[in-house]
C-alpha cells in the first residue's frame, strides 16, 4: 500500500536556525512529490513540487527539497527559518501512471514552531 | 479572487442532523476533491470528481454524498451526523486527473455536538 512517513512530528527552532524535515514514501512505481504548508487557521498552500528533472527543487519563501530516489525520500530544507514559518508542513505523493486519479497521499504532518 | 472557496467556514451542529458544505472553484479545473483532516491533522482523501463524474470514493460511509452539478462545483452532503464526523473538510481542485498540483480551499471546520 502507498504511504508517506514524516519523521518529525513536532519541531521547535529558534529564528535563523536551519531546518530539515524528513519525508519518506512507500510505493513501487514512480511518483510526483509535494510539500504543502498550512499556516494557523489557513488552507494548504503548495511550497514546492517535484515531477522530474533536477532532484533539487526550489520553492517559495526560501524552501527547497531534494528527491533521493534510492532512499525514497523528499526532505524539505530551509537555511534560516523565521518566526513566520511557524506552521504545519505536509509531505504528499501521487503515483505517476496512466491511471493516476490525482489523489494525494499525505504524511501525518510536522508542526514547526519557530521561537523569536 | 479566491480560487477555491468553501462555505461555511465553521459549522456546529447536533448529532443526527443533515448538513451540506459547498465548494466552488474558478480556476477552470476539471477535477475536484474532498479531503478530511482529523483531530491529529492527518489528511485523507474522501472523494474525487472529474468533469462531474465520480472517480474516487475512498470507503467513506454512505452518509456522505458528494454532488457535482457542474465541473466548477462539488458539494458535500452529510446525513445523520455523528460525533466522529467532527473534522476539517477541505475541498481542492486540479487541472485534469494527472499529477498536477492541487489547490485547496480554506476548509470547513465541522463540530458535531
Amino acid at each position: 500500500a502507498q504511504s508517506v512517513s514524516q519523521h518529525n512530528h513536532h519541531v521547535i527552532l529558534s529564528e535563523a536556525a536551519s531546518l530539515e524535515l524528513g519525508c519518506n514514501y512507500s510505493y513501487g512505481g514512480t511518483v510526483n512529490l509535494f510539500w504543502y504548508v498550512q499556516y494557523p487557521g489557513q488552507h494548504l498552500q503548495l511550497l514546492l513540487k517535484y515531477f522530474s528533472g533536477d532532484p533539487l527543487v526550489k520553492g517559495i519563501k526560501g524552501f527547497e527539497a531534494e528527491f533521493i530516489k534510492s532512499k525514497f525520500s523528499f526532505n524539505l530544507r530551509k537555511p534560516s527559518v523565521q518566526w513566520s514559518d511557524t506552521a504545519e508542513y505536509f509531505c504528499a505523493v501521487t503515483p505517476k501512471h496512466s491511471g493516476n486519479t490525482g489523489k494525494l497521499i499525505f504524511g501525518q504532518g510536522t508542526t514547526l514552531q519557530v521561537k523569536p | 479572487d479566491t480560487a477555491v472557496s468553501q462555505t461555511p467556514k465553521y459549522l456546529v451542529t447536533q448529532m443526527g442532523n443533515d448538513k451540506s458544505i459547498k465548494c466552488e472553484q474558478n480556476l477552470g479545473h476539471d477535477t475536484m476533491y474532498w479531503y478530511k483532516q482529523d483531530s491529529k491533522k492527518f489528511l485523507k482523501i474522501m472523494f474525487s470528481y472529474n468533469n462531474k463524474e465520480l472517480i474516487i470514493n475512498e470507503t467513506v460511509p454512505n452518509r456522505f454524498s458528494p454532488k457535482s452539478p457542474d465541473k466548477a462545483h462539488l458539494n458535500l452532503h452529510i446525513n445523520s451526523l455523528e460525533l466522529g464526523d467532527s473534522a476539517v473538510y477541505f475541498c481542492a481542485s486540479s487541472q485534469g486527473q494527472g499529477a498536477t498540483e492541487a489547490f485547496f480551499g480554506q476548509g470547513t471546520r465541522l463540530t458535531v455536538v
